[in-house]
C-alpha cells in the first residue's frame, strides 16, 4: 500500500523544547516537502528537497531544520527558535518514476501543540 | 514571488446545484495550476490540475478553466453531493517544485 506516512498524528510539547516530525514515503519519489497550515490560511512552504542530501529553504524556514539522508525520509525539526510553532504540519512528495514533477501528494499531517 | 488569491472564502450550496471557486495569480510565468480538496483533519488530496497550454479540463463532475491573459483560473463542481463538503485550495507554480497556495474555500453542501 503505497503512500506517505506522518507520525505522530498529534504531538504536544513544552515551549523551549525541540521536536522532530517524521515523514516517510514509499512512492519512490525524488522530491519531498514540508508545509505549515494555520487556520484560515493556505499552505506555506517550509523546506523542500529535490534529491537525497540536498534541500532548500521555502518561504518560512526560520526556526525549522531538515535532513534528507534517505530517499524515503524527510524529518522536520521544529526548534525553540520558532516563535509560533503550534500548527498543522503537512509533508508531501512528488517527481516519481513517470517524471511528473509537478504533482504533489500529501501525507495525513501532524498537529503540533506547544504550550 | 507568486501571490494567489482565492474567492469566496466560504460557499454554501444546495445539493444538486453547482459550485464555482475562483483564483487569481500574479506571476505570469506560472504554468501549472492544481486544485486540492481537504477533509477535516486530513491532508489535501489532488483532485484536478491544468497546465498553461490547456484552457479547460474536465473529470466527471469537476472541471477547471484557465484564462492566462487575465491570470485567473476556476474550479467548477456540478451536481454537488454531501461528500463534496470540504475545504478546497487552488495553487500555482512557475517551476517544478514550489507551489503557492490560495487561502482556501470552505464548501458546504446542504441536503
Amino acid at each position: 500500500d503505497g503512500g506517505i506516512t506522518q507520525s505522530p498524528k498529534y504531538l504536544f510539547r513544552k515551549e523551549g523544547q525541540n521536536v522532530t516530525l517524521s515523514c516517510e514515503q514509499n512512492l519512490n519519489h525524488d522530491a519531498m516537502y514540508w508545509y505549515r497550515q494555520d487556520p484560515g490560511q493556505g499552505l506555506r512552504l517550509i523546506y523542500y528537497s529535490q534529491i537525497v542530501n540536498d534541500f532548500q529553504k521555502g518561504d518560512i524556514a526560520e526556526g525549522y531544520s531538515v535532513s534528507r539522508e534517505k530517499k524515503e525520509s524527510f524529518p522536520l525539526t521544529v526548534t525553540s527558535a520558532q516563535k509560533n510553532p503550534t500548527a498543522f504540519y503537512l509533508c508531501a512528495s512528488s517527481n516519481g518514476p513517470s517524471g511528473r514533477r509537478y504533482e504533489q501528494y500529501f501525507g495525513p499531517g501532524t498537529r503540533l501543540t506547544v504550550t | 514571488g507568486e501571490n494567489v488569491e482565492q474567492h469566496p472564502s466560504t460557499l454554501s450550496v444546495q445539493e444538486g446545484d453547482s459550485a464555482v471557486i475562483k483564483c487569481t495569480y500574479s506571476d505570469s510565468a506560472s504554468n501549472y495550476f492544481p486544485w486540492y480538496k481537504q477533509e477535516l483533519g486530513k491532508g489535501p488530496q489532488l483532485i484536478i490540475d491544468i497546465r498553461s497550454n490547456v484552457g479547460e479540463k474536465k473529470d466527471q463532475r469537476i472541471a477547471v478553466t484557465l484564462n492566462k491573459t487575465a491570470k485567473h483560473f476556476s474550479l467548477h463542481i456540478t451536481e454537488t453531493q454531501p461528500e463534496d463538503s470540504a475545504v478546497y485550495f487552488c495553487a500555482a507554480s512557475s517551476n517544478d517544485y514550489k507551489l503557492s497556495f490560495g487561502a482556501g474555500t470552505t464548501v458546504t453542501v446542504r441536503a
